[in-house]
């Protein structure tokens, strides 16, 4: 089955660390251009980052920038990423998405997401 | 505050032709394409058109959108109920090379 499943989610005090994984299967990974996005509770999403393929290329949204990290393992089929110097309003839904080989940056493929909650 | 905007509530009846509007500029609508996804209740995100005005394998013809200028719509024609959902869009920025997204339309079936 073609799916991603996210994991790494949970509670972390502001300031904290978090690294989230994401799973992929039923697909040729190696081949994507990946994505993290995120929706706070009960508002809309927001783009986090993105990495290519070869991890040639990499980018952040200016909200998270300097402070988290995207990486993948082709070799595992997974894409990470690490979260430093929480804040409050980290607080989300994380989904990883894969960016269809057609289209421009079109996520054609979502994660069930994973929680990430920042409080002390 | 969304740099693509987006009203926030939309509703038709069943059957009817409803239109969402997206406005950005010439940083990211204008100069590239536009995607569209529709967030049911308690779901992730689908994509529901890309390139403007492609629709992925497997979603119906009565979803549509079109770009003009520095902005971009979404029509659901014969809406149903099962329509009921966020729908944003988004396009990459040049100027801020990052996706950006609108704030989200809650479309209302009543």
């Amino acid at each position: 089955e073609v799916q991603l499943v996210e994991s790494g989610g949970g509670l972390v005090q502001p300031g904290g660390s978090l690294r989230l994984s994401c799973a992929a299967s039923g697909f040729t990974f190696s081949s994507y251009n990946m994505n993290w996005v995120r929706q706070a509770p009960g508002k809309g999403l927001e783009w986090v980052s993105y990495i290519s393929s070869s991890s040639s290329a990499i980018y952040y949204a200016d909200s998270v920038k300097g402070r988290f990290t995207i990486s993948r393992d082709n070799a595992k089929n997974s894409l990470d990423l690490q979260m430093n110097r929480l804040r409050d309003e980290d607080t989300a839904v994380y989904y990883c998405a894969r960016d269809a080989l057609w289209g421009f940056l079109a996520l054609d493929l979502w994660g069930q997401g994973t929680l990430v909650t920042v409080s002390s | 505050q969304s740099v693509l905007t987006q009203p926030p509530s939309a509703s038709g009846t069943p059957g009817q032709r409803v239109t969402i509007s997206c406005s950005g500029s010439s940083s990211n609508i204008e100069g590239n394409t536009v995607n569209w996804y529709q967030q049911l209740p308690g779901t992730a995100p689908k994509l529901l058109i890309y390139s403007n005005n492609q629709r992925p394998s497997g979603v119906p013809a009565r979803f549509s959108g079109s770009k003009s200028g520095t902005s971009a719509s979404l029509a659901i024609s014969g809406l149903q109920s099962g329509d009921e959902a966020d729908y944003y869009c988004a396009a990459w920025d040049d100027s801020l090379n990052a996706v950006v997204f609108g704030g989200g339309t809650k479309l209302t079936v009543v």
